[in-house]
């Protein structure tokens, strides 16, 4: 069983909507929680980086928010913009390792 | 400021070619890793490195090499290529094992 799962798989929507993307863990205590941005073709890069003790942390357009006691992540994208459109991976540190999830492919239509 | 470079973007071998995936990076950073990313799961690591001249394995070592003989390159060996080792390999580094990584653009491999 995947120790990371993202939900929804992929996503549609209209530019200038918002959306919320999911990540449910099951690794317990962990370091820190992160969401990448991955370009179609590109490495990912790192949006935001929660330690366990935080429960939301903002980087312009990006919201994530982190509830221990149901084990879940979201990343909130506000006004989305054509740039927008990537995969977004969750990745949870646990003794220094990574545990990636598999992303949701996100497409903003104009 | 070039970050984490990769060289090549792509390439296709045939099965029991061997080949080397470069990887640079200029941020004297002391950790490095190799990941591949398959559709449908996640990043997987292959090899990583905390520093030159120690290397380790991570979760999918099989069929590749990697030696770490200076802080700024980390290379990628595969062996003896197979159909398997189809996939899209990146590198990272970062300052430290759990700490921000910084990836490159990714080699797309191809081995038919």
């Amino acid at each position: 069983k995947n120790q990371v799962e993202q939900s929804p798989q992929s996503l549609i929507i209209l530019e200038g909507k918002n959306c919320t993307l999911q990540c449910n863990y099951t690794v317990s205590p962990f370091s820190n929680l992160r969401w990448y941005k991955q370009d179609t073709g590109r490495g990912p890069v790192s949006l935001t980086i929660m330690t366990f003790s935080e429960n939301t942390k903002s980087n312009g357009r990006y919201t994530a928010t982190l509830d221990a006691d149901t084990k879940q992540s979201s990343l909130h994208i506000t006004a989305s913009q054509l740039s927008d459109s990537a995969s977004y991976i969750c990745v949870v540190i646990l003794n220094y390792q990574l545990i990636w999830g598999a992303g949701t492919k996100l497409i903003i239509k104009p | 400021n070039a970050g984490v470079t990769q060289t090549p973007k792509f390439q296709v071998l045939k099965t029991g070619q061997s080949m080397t995936l470069q990887c640079a990076q200029d941020m004297n950073h002391e950790y490095m890793s190799w990941y591949r990313q398959d559709p449908g799961m996640g990043l997987r690591l292959i090899h990583y490195s905390v520093g030159a001249g120690i290397t380790d394995q991570g979760e999918v070592p099989n069929g590749y090499n990697v030696s770490r003989s200076t802080t700024e390159d980390f290379p990628l060996r595969l062996l003896s290529a197979a159909p398997s080792q189809t996939s899209v390999y990146f590198c990272a580094s970062s300052y430290q094992r759990d700490t921000e990584a910084f990836f490159g653009q990714g080699t797309r491999l191809t081995v038919v």
